[in-house]
């Protein structure tokens, strides 16, 4: 059974370019939240999507970043216009239910701009 | 608002007790996870508790009061391999909210 599949592990963007980045829950999980860690720090959230649904994108910022989690297909966190600030390690996790401390996460993307 | 507290950096020798304290301030509280991470790797779960009390799975415990919304991790037996950064999360109301991380380097 596969675990969270994150893609590209490592991406690397000229100012002003987008970023897309890939996440694949775990089998038979629905739920999937996005998180964004800067080097030696904690995991910050950023939004919570269901199939076709985000149910709480308030860690999101307000402009340049968007993510979807259709039908069919992974789920897509979207950066546009990217910035310096937005180099991060940003991961992915999934559950099967809500109302549970476990999540299980992907190994990440690590987002370089230059 | 929401915060959790919890010290920057802990140090131990191998065989030697750790506790990793949490205190947290939030509204919507479910329960308070512990995550390990690795440096480069991802968080991976090591346990959550919705009540108050102690839960042990094997060499790792993880502790919660409600009243005081304050938990700890107690890891025993520490081994080389245990040297990582260590968070303690709120569930609030619908994610899971992270505090900053503790690392914790064990030396031989």
């Amino acid at each position: 059974n596969a675990g969270v599949m994150q893609n590209p592990r490592h991406l690397v963007r000229r100012r002003g370019q987008e970023a897309r980045l890939r996440c694949s829950p775990m089998k038979g999980h629905s739920h999937v939240y996005w998180y964004r860690q800067l080097p030696e720090e904690g995991l910050k959230f950023m939004v919570y999507l269901q199939k076709e649904n985000i149910i709480d994108e308030s860690g999101m910022p307000k402009e340049r970043f968007s993510a979807e989690f259709p039908k069919e297909g992974p789920s897509i966190l979207r950066i546009q216009q990217v910035v310096r600030g937005d180099s991060a390690a940003y991961f992915c996790a999934s559950s099967p239910t809500t109302l549970t401390g476990e999540l299980f996460f992907g190994e990440g993307s690590r987002l370089t701009v230059l | 608002g929401q915060s959790l507290e919890q010290p920057s950096e802990v140090t131990a020798v191998e065989g030697a007790i750790v506790q990793i304290n949490c205190t947290y301030q939030t509204s919507g509280f479910y329960g308070l996870s512990w995550y390990q991470q690795h440096d480069g790797g991802a968080p991976t779960f090591l346990s959550y508790n919705a009540l108050d009390g102690l839960e042990e799975t094997g060499r790792f415990s993880s502790f919660l009061s409600r009243s005081d919304s304050y938990g700890y991790l107690l890891l025993q037996e520490l081994q080389m391999k245990d040297s990582a950064s260590y968070f303690c999360a709120v569930y609030n109301t619908d994610k899971l909210i992270f505090g900053t991380g503790t690392r914790l380097q064990v030396f031989p």
